[in-house]
Order: C-alpha cells, then sequence, then structure tokens
C-alpha cells in the first residue's frame, strides 16, 4: 500500500488568497509528480521533480510553483489564487529502478469563489 | 495523434462478463505500461503493471502487452458491479522524457447487474 500523503483534502477559497497544497510520502521515492484534473477530464502534468533541488514544469502550463527541499516533502503553491484554479490536484510519487511504479495521494479539491 | 490512446468507450458490460480495454501508444522507447483504476472523485489506483510481451495475469485481471504492435490491453473477467470505473492506461515515457508516466484519456466502464 502507498504511504502518500495530501492536505487538505477539500480547500475553499477566496480569489487573491495565497494556497499551498502539501503532499508528503515515506516510501523514499526520488522521483514526485503533481497533476491537475478537472471531473471526468484527463489527468495534466504541472510539475515534477527527480529528487531534492530538482524541479520541472510539467505538460500543461501552470501558474503554481513547487520546491523540494527534502526528498519526502513536494508543496504546491498558488500565490493568487483565482476561479480557473479550480480543479482536483494529485499528487504522486515513484521510485527509480525496477518497474517504477507510480502512486498517487488521494487528492486535493480546490474550489476558488 | 495522442501519446497514448485508449478506446473511447464508455464500454458497458453485464455482470459476469469479460471487459476487455485497449491501449496504444506511440513512443516505441517506452518500456513499462500500467493500468490504473479511478472511482469518480477519487484518486487513480494501480490495478497492474506489464513490462514483457505476453500476457500478465492478477486474479481477475489479465494485461497483454505487445510491443511491435505497440498495444496494451487489460481484460477483467467475471466483471462485478464494484468494477465500474474509468481505468486509465499509462506508459513510461522514453528518450529524455524518461521518469515520467505518459496517460491515456481514460475509458469509462459500467458493469450492469
Amino acid at each position: 500500500e502507498a504511504d502518500i500523503y495530501q492536505t487538505p483534502r477539500y480547500l475553499v477559497i477566496g480569489t487573491g488568497k495565497k494556497i499551498t497544497l502539501e503532499c508528503s510520502q515515506t516510501m523514499g521515492h526520488d522521483k514526485m509528480y503533481w497533476y491537475q484534473q478537472d471531473p471526468g477530464m484527463e489527468l495534466h502534468l504541472i510539475h515534477y521533480s527527480y529528487g531534492v533541488n530538482s524541479t520541472e514544469k510539467g505538460d500543461l502550463s501552470s501558474e503554481s510553483t513547487v520546491s523540494r527541499i527534502r526528498t519526502e516533502h513536494f508543496p504546491l503553491t498558488l500565490e493568487s489564487a483565482r476561479p480557473s484554479h479550480t480543479s482536483q490536484y494529485l499528487c504522486a510519487s515513484r521510485m527509480t529502478g525496477y518497474q517504477e511504479t507510480q502512486y498517487f495521494g488521494p487528492g486535493t479539491r480546490l474550489l476558488v469563489l | 495523434q495522442k501519446e497514448v490512446e485508449q478506446n473511447s468507450g464508455p464500454l458497458s458490460v453485464p455482470e459476469g462478463a469479460i471487459a476487455s480495454l485497449n491501449c496504444t501508444y506511440s513512443d516505441r522507447g517506452s518500456q513499462s505500461f500500467f493500468w490504473y483504476r479511478q472511482y469518480s472523485g477519487k484518486s487513480p489506483e494501480l490495478i497492474m503493471f506489464i513490462y514483457s510481451n505476453g500476457d500478465k495475469e492478477d486474479g481477475r485481471f489479465t494485461a497483454q502487452l505487445n510491443k511491435a504492435s505497440q498495444y496494451v490491453s487489460l481484460l477483467i473477467r467475471d466483471s462485478q458491479p464494484s468494477d465500474s470505473a474509468t481505468y486509465l492506461c499509462a506508459a513510461n515515457a522514453g528518450g529524455t522524457s524518461y521518469g515520467k508516466l505518459t496517460f491515456g484519456q481514460g475509458t469509462i466502464l459500467t458493469v450492469h447487474p
């Protein structure tokens, strides 16, 4: 079973607020990812990291930023939330090497009013 | 052409039947392939992975891989209503994108009693 956690699970916030979505994993995985998914729609990769101090933008342009100061922690920040940021944000991790199975966290549902 | 393409669906099968989900991929550098199940409003959960040509069985699930045809499939035997979900096919990207999974758009499966 995957040990990957996201907080908060649900967030309702007003336009212009700064928010940070937390993601932590206890499996020692080196690779971590953030995806954005609207209801009934495809997964879109917005950020990924191959290790500490390594971050890259994903396939879908996003106004969010990420950091990777510790292996287990990969937070995502929106400096000024807008209604267009309303979505589900999924964090995932995997370990370099054999099979490289990727596990997802439970997700954060964000609603920006 | 999408890098990972799944049969469009939605797919509806009666309880007890075999559900067949198909996926093609364009990146010949892809080495491993994954099937995820995603219930509405939840995060994707891994069902199976496969990286060798042929079949791989796990309980009611069988994954099939044909690298020459760039084709991956998932068979679900004795389908149950609890199998009703969106099924995501993913390929481990090759080349310079190594380390990222490319997801298909998903196939919605409904198993009716």
